[in-house]
C-alpha cells in the first residue's frame, strides 16, 4: 500500500525567507504524480505544484519549487520569499498514473505553516 | 468562473437526523470525489463518481450515501449522523481518472449536536 509521510506537523518561517516542507512516500509504482495542496484557514484547498514522476526535472511554480528525488521516494517544497498569505496547511498527496489501474490520492497528514511578520 | 461550490457551508444537525451536502461544478468534469476531513488530519476519501459509476471506499460507513443525479451536481447523505461524523466534509472534481488535477471546494463543516 502507498503512504504518505509528512514529519513537520508544524512549523514556522520570518516573512521573505525560505521554508521547506518534507514529504516521503512509499509505493513500488513507477508512474504517478505528486503533488502539494494548500489550505489556507477556513478557505478551500488548492492546488500549489504537482510533478509527474516520469520527468527529472522538479516543478517550479513563481516561488514555489519542489525538490524531487525519485529513489529516495522523497518531495520536498520550497517556498522562497514567503508572505504572510502562504501561512496555510500544507498536504503533500500521492496519486499513481491512470495506466496503473486503481488511482486515487493518498494524503500526507500535513505541515502547518506559519508566516510570521 | 468555473468552480467547484458546496451548499451549505455551515450545517448543524441532530444526533441521527438525516442531512444532506450538495456539490455542484462548472468544470464539467467527469469525476466527482467527497472526502471527509477531521480536525488538523488529512481528506480521507470516502467515494467517488466517474460520470455515474459509483465507487466506495472499503471503509466508508455505511451510514454514508450518496447520488448523482447528473455531471454537475453530486450529494452526500449521511443518514444517522453520529457525533463522530462531525467533520469537514470536501467534494472535489477531477476532469478524467487520475489523469488531472483535483479541484476542491471550500468545504462543508458538519457539527452534529
Amino acid at each position: 500500500a502507498q503512504t504518505v509521510t509528512q514529519s513537520q506537523p508544524e512549523m514556522s518561517v520570518q516573512e521573505a525567507e525560505t521554508v521547506t516542507l518534507s514529504c516521503t512516500y512509499d509505493t513500488s509504482e513507477s508512474n504517478y504524480y505528486l503533488f502539494w495542496y494548500k489550505q489556507p484557514p477556513s478557505r478551500q484547498m488548492i492546488l500549489v505544484i504537482r510533478q509527474e514522476a516520469y520527468k527529472q526535472q522538479n516543478a517550479t511554480e513563481n516561488r514555489f519549487s519542489v525538490n524531487f528525488q525519485k529513489a529516495a521516494k522523497s518531495f520536498s517544497l520550497k517556498i522562497s520569499d514567503s508572505q504572510l498569505g502562504d501561512t496555510a496547511m500544507y498536504f503533500c498527496a500521492f496519486m499513481k498514473h491512470a495506466t496503473s489501474g486503481t488511482y486515487k490520492y493518498i494524503f500526507g497528514t500535513g505541515t502547518r505553516l506559519k508566516v510570521l511578520a | 468562473d468555473a468552480m467547484v461550490i458546496q451548499n451549505p457551508r455551515y450545517q448543524v444537525t441532530q444526533f441521527g437526523k438525516p442531512v444532506t451536502l450538495s456539490c455542484s461544478q462548472t468544470l464539467n468534469h467527469n469525476v466527482m470525489y467527497w472526502y471527509q476531513q477531521k480536525s488538523s488530519q488529512a481528506p480521507k476519501l470516502l467515494f467517488h463518481y466517474y460520470d455515474k459509476d459509483f465507487n466506495n471506499e472499503a471503509d466508508t460507513p455505511d451510514n454514508f450515501q450518496s447520488r448523482r443525479p447528473n455531471t454537475s451536481f453530486c450529494f452526500l447523505d449521511i443518514r444517522s449522523p453520529g457525533l463522530g461524523d462531525a467533520a469537514m466534509y470536501l467534494c472535489a472534481t477531477e476532469w478524467s481518472k487520475g489523469t488531472d488535477t483535483q479541484y476542491f471546494g471550500p468545504g462543508t463543516r458538519l457539527t452534529v449536536l
